[in-house]
């Protein structure tokens, strides 16, 4: 089975435009998280889409959003972007079944540079 | 929420038993201890989780303290592929929020 896939892997910015990232979840998963890795921060959840609504959020800004399709596939966007969000942006798939311990497994991530 | 510690770092050697220790003294009754690890250049993977017993996979053991405040990941036989940052992560059961990691224990594994 494949695993979970991210686009693009890199990719660089200037400060103030967009970005969006696309994530393609293990076949059969329901739910994607996304999470930001930075070497101050460390990894930090940013929020969760299940069939197609988002369910839980971490504590970001609202520049910081997603979506998610009615194939699973999600794609969180960050619009004005500043130099802090230069980071690794983690995606996580999983089936979300009830008693919430389901395993997570995440992609490769995309590495975003803002200059 | 509940909180984990854990060593920055910790050194073995390959083909020796690793123990890696976390602290949780505040975890709540219904919250299950996770283990991730993050090996370099490659998103976290899961390793193992418990809530009360120890439990074994294929990857590692998990053996949890009576009082549930501490617990133990074990790698039985450590190879240079277990070199990762290993994070100690509490879950509410029967919630499917983010995982809140921590800053995790880097384990270096010398040959």
């Amino acid at each position: 089975k494949a695993g979970v896939t991210q686009t693009p892997r890199y990719l660089i910015k200037t400060r103030g435009q967009q970005v969006t990232l696309s994530c393609s979840p293990i076949s059969g998963h329901r739910s994607v998280s996304w999470y930001q890795q930075t070497p101050g921060q460390g990894l930090q959840f940013l929020f969760e889409y299940f069939s197609e609504t988002q369910r839980n959020k971490g504590n970001f800004p609202g520049r910081f959003s997603g979506r998610q399709f009615s194939n699973s596939r999600s794609e969180m966007n960050v619009s004005t972007l500043e130099l802090g969000d230069s980071a690794l942006y983690l995606c996580a798939s999983s089936t979300r079944v009830a008693g919430g311990q389901e395993t997570q497994y995440f992609g490769p991530g995309t590495r975003l540079l803002v200059l | 929420d509940a909180k984990t510690t854990q060593p920055n770092s910790m050194e073995s050697n390959e083909e020796e038993p690793v123990h890696l220790p976390c602290n949780h003294s505040t975890i709540s009754g219904t919250d299950y201890i996770h283990w991730y690890r993050q090996l370099p250049s490659q998103g976290p993977e899961y390793v193992i989780h418990g809530l009360t017993s120890n439990v074994n996979n294929r990857m590692a053991s998990l053996a949890i303290a009576e009082d549930r405040k501490s617990s133990t990941l074990i790698l039985h036989r450590a190879t240079l592929r277990d070199a990762a940052v290993y994070y100690c992560i509490l879950r509410i059961g029967g919630g499917a929020d983010g995982l809140t990691f921590g800053k995790g224990t880097h384990l270096i594994i010398q040959p």
